[in-house]
This record gives C-alpha cells, sequence and structure tokens, in this order.
C-alpha cells in the first residue's frame, strides 16, 4: 500500500519568507502527485500536480513543486510567501493505475504573519 | 460551473440517528469518492465506485454505506450515527483512475 509523509504539520513564517513543505511517499512504480491546498472553511482546491515530464511543475500562486524519484520527494515552494497563503497544505499520491483515490499525507498547517 | 455538490453542509445528529449525505457531479465523470477528513489526520477514504451501479469500500468504511443509481449521485449513509462519526466529509470525483480529483465543498458533520 502507498503512503505519504509530510514532515512538518505546522509552520509559521513571516510574509516574505521562502516556503518549502516536504513531502516524501513510498510506492514503487509510475506515480502521479498532488499538492490541494484547503483555506480556512473551504474545500481542497488542487494547486499543482505531476503526472510525467519536467520534474519542475508550475502551479497557481507562485506555488510550484520538484519531483525528485530517486528521493520519493515532491517538495513544494514558494519563493515569498503572503497572508494569504495562510492555509492547510496536502500532499496526495496516485498510483495511476488504481481507482481507490488519492493517498493523502495528514497535511501542514501553514500560518504566515503579517 | 457547478461540478461536486454536496448537501447538507453542516448537520447536527444525536446518537443513534440516520441521515443521508448527497453528492451530485454534472461533469459526467465515472469515479466518484467519499472522504472524511479529520483534525491532524488528513483525509480517509470512506468509500468509491468507478460507475452506475459499482462501489467499494475504501480504508474506513465501517458504519457508512453507499449506492451508485446514477452516474451523477453518490449518496453517503450513516445509519446509526456515532460520536467518532464527527468529522468534514468531502465528495469528490474524476472521470478516470490517473486524473484530477475534484472535490465539494465539504459536509460538517457533528453527532451529540
Amino acid at each position: 500500500a502507498q503512503s505519504v509523509s509530510q514532515h512538518n504539520h505546522h509552520v509559521i513564517l513571516s510574509e516574505a519568507a521562502s516556503l518549502e513543505l516536504g513531502c516524501n511517499y513510498s510506492y514503487g512504480g509510475t506515480v502521479n502527485l498532488f499538492w490541494y491546498v484547503q483555506y480556512p472553511g473551504q474545500h481542497l482546491q488542487l494547486l499543482l500536480k505531476y503526472f510525467s515530464g519536467d520534474p519542475l511543475v508550475k502551479g497557481i500562486k507562485g506555488f510550484e513543486a520538484e519531483f525528485i524519484k530517486s528521493k520519493f520527494s515532491f517538495n513544494l515552494r514558494k519563493p515569498s510567501v503572503q497572508w494569504s497563503d495562510t492555509a492547510e497544505y496536502f500532499c496526495a499520491v496516485d498510483s495511476g493505475g488504481g481507482a481507490d483515490g488519492l493517498t493523502f499525507g495528514k497535511g501542514t498547517h501553514l500560518i504566515i504573519q503579517p | 460551473n457547478a461540478g461536486v455538490t454536496q448537501t447538507p453542509k453542516f448537520r447536527i445528529l444525536k446518537i443513534g440517528q440516520s441521515m443521508t449525505l448527497q453528492c451530485t457531479q454534472d461533469m459526467n465523470h465515472n469515479y466518484m469518492y467519499w472522504y472524511r477528513q479529520d483534525p491532524g489526520m488528513g483525509l480517509k477514504l470512506i468509500y468509491y465506485s468507478v460507475g452506475a451501479g459499482i462501489t467499494d469500500k475504501g480504508e474506513v468504511p465501517n458504519g457508512y454505506n453507499v449506492s451508485r443509481s446514477t452516474t451523477e449521485d453518490f449518496p453517503l449513509r450513516l445509519e446509526l450515527a456515532a460520536p467518532s462519526q464527527t468529522s468534514v466529509y468531502f465528495c469528490a470525483s474524476r472521470q478516470q483512475a490517473g486524473n484530477t480529483i475534484y472535490f465539494g465543498e465539504g459536509s460538517w458533520l457533528t453527532v451529540v
């Protein structure tokens, strides 16, 4: 069974700081990788995804993530965070051929202080 | 653009009551899912369906039932509500395995 590990459960940063949220997964086959964001009181929205090709993927709102196959990692980055980035961030993996949805990490609660 | 629509958004149940969370999608997606989200635990898959008439258990199916009589609808039934079912429930859908999953806005359920 696949699993997803997010390194930090709570992160507090000041505005304009750089962000990197770690995500590692365990699955030996082909995977599709996702980062979702959940703003307070809202549903999950897709930030970015990796299916194949360029391992550096760019998403909405200035976020990007790099897939490193040898490290089973898919870390999320943003050069300069804003107060509006305060949210919960979920990394998720999909084995591609499986029908049973995504396996999610436990989430990282990001707080940006003005 | 409706996407995935869930009702109700908020509900308080007494222990032992039953209820159905409704979910409908207008994207003609084959695959539909029900997840529950608990603080610090991420999302856990309850049930999923790969098409009308086909359903399967996820990671945490106990205490729940589902049906998929049409492509659009995937209701989640709680027969005997328990405090452990207090959670936020998300319905989701996608066209096929490997595609992006789209989520509904969530249903906040409290069992007292």
